[in-house]
């Protein structure tokens, strides 16, 4: 069965420091992995995603996600928090042999960047 | 503007009234779906539907019904709702409906639903 664990239920950082919300899933084959942020009332809009190729993959906003096959993780990273950043951040895992398109998510972490 | 609509975006209802949720997409997208959000939970797939008339259950379809009459629109039915349909409520939509395709979901700003 597929599934994704976001360890973190919270990240908090100050602004203009690093940033690592992490993620690791499960899948029987190969992945297709996403994040999604979502702002308070809002829908939730895609940042990045990984099919094939390069392990590290840029995406909107300046965040950026690694790709670790051996460590079946997929963290997103950012060099520069900015209070903005502030959200609450989804991983999402398919696996590509399965029909329906269906994303699993992670529980969500929510991010909290300081001023 | 490339969008996925929903109506309501709020909704308060009793036990046991019918209603529906709509959902909309202007992107001749073939794959839509929806979701709820609960605390703790993350996102869990109700209903999808691969294309026209073509609908199927997700991870928690228990309570609802769907429908996929036209390929713009996909209606989320709560024929009795319970007060556990309390929830955050997302459609979504995606190009293509087969496997293997990477494609990208777009989703609407929810609905937020009470059951009283």
């Amino acid at each position: 069965a597929q599934s994704v664990a976001q360890p973190e239920d919270q990240v908090n950082v100050a602004e203009g420091n690093p940033l690592t919300v992490k993620c690791t899933y499960s899948v029987s084959g190969n992945p297709y992995l996403f994040w999604y942020v979502q702002y308070p009332n809002r829908g939730l809009q895609f940042l990045l995603k990984y099919i094939t190729g390069d392990n590290l993959v840029k995406g909107s906003y300046g965040f950026e996600a690694e790709f670790n096959k051996s460590q079946t993780s997929f963290h997103l990273k950012k060099p520069s928090a900015l209070v903005s950043d502030s959200a609450l951040y989804f991983c999402a895992v398919r696996d590509i042999n399965q029909a329906g398109t269906a994303l699993i998510f992670g529980k969500g972490t929510t991010l909290s960047v300081s001023s | 503007e490339a969008q996925v609509t929903q109506n309501p975006r709020y909704l308060i209802t009793v036990t046991g009234k019918k209603l529906t949720v709509t959902c909309s997409q202007n992107m001749n997208h073939e794959y839509m779906s929806w979701y709820r959000q609960d605390p703790g939970l993350g996102l869990r797939q109700i209903y999808y539907s691969m294309n026209v008339e073509v609908t199927d259950k997700g991870d928690v379809p228990e309570g609802y019904k769907v429908s996929r009459k036209e390929k713009r629109n996909f209606p989320l039915i709560l024929e009795s709702p319970s007060p556990n349909q309390t929830s955050l409520y997302f459609c979504a939509s995606t190009l293509h409906g087969t496997s293997g395709r990477p494609d990208t979901q777009y989703f609407g700003p929810g609905t937020r639903l009470t059951v009283l």
